[in-house]
């Protein structure tokens, strides 16, 4: 089975400081795309950031980047200026197989 | 637009109970996914549709059943309810994935299911 690993289960970062989170991936397919989703302590699950595996350039949306090296199946996010909100579950997702990673709990520190 | 719903928000049952849950999405999405969640983990597909009249098995379909009868709503059956079933259910719902792109998943609020 395909499988996504975050090796990182708890990160921790200063407010206003940046912070990667780590995502790798098994895979065999030829195209494929990668998103992060959010779940804060309420528990919706909030969509960050997706990266096809065809695209040229890193997917940014606002302080949210990836950082997609794909001979190297990792797809990392990278949060800047982490504020005190970004506290929370991150996951990864794979699409194609919808195979999620077990998740980073990161919490921002004052 | 409601986005995606589900019902109920919370339920108990008793271990040989079935249920079941309701997912409705109001964006015309043709895929439909139920999740499952348990305690400081991430999430497991447990089935899937890519259209109306169709489902597909995830990786944790044991104990459940799906229909898609109507393109805007996905049922999770639960036919005897086991105490490991207890967990937080997601549906999510996204368009069809393009030659070379993917959609991103809209979550429901999520069902807090426990069996006793």
């Amino acid at each position: 089975a395909q499988k996504i690993t975050q090796t990182q289960p708890g990160m921790f970062v200063q407010e206003k400081e940046a912070v990667t989170l780590d995502c790798t991936y098994d895979t065999s397919d030829p195209s494929y795309g990668l998103f992060w989703y959010k779940q804060p302590s309420s528990g919706e699950m909030i969509f960050l950031i997706y990266q096809g595996s065809y695209d040229q350039q890193n997917a940014t949306e606002g302080r949210y980047s990836l950082n997609f090296q794909k001979a190297r199946k990792s797809a990392n996010l990278v949060i800047s200026a982490s504020q005190l909100g970004d506290s929370a579950m991150y996951f990864c997702l794979k699409g194609q197989n919808f195979v999620f990673g077990p998740g980073t709990r990161l919490s921002v520190l004052p | 637009n409601a986005g995606v719903t589900q019902t109920p928000k919370f339920r108990v049952l008793k271990t040989g109970q079935s249920m079941t849950l309701l997912c409705a999405q109001d964006m015309n999405h043709e895929y439909m996914y139920w999740y499952r969640q348990d305690p400081g983990m991430g999430l497991r597909l447990i089935h899937y549709s890519v259209g109306e009249g169709t489902t597909a098995k995830g990786e944790v379909p044991d104990g459940y059943n799906v229909s898609r009868l109507k393109k805007q709503n996905f049922l999770l059956g639960l036919e005897s309810a086991a105490p490991s079933q207890t967990s937080v259910y997601f549906c999510a719902s996204s368009g069809a994935p393009g030659l070379s792109s993917y959609n991103e998943q809209f979550f429901g609020p999520g069902t807090r299911l426990t069996v006793l």
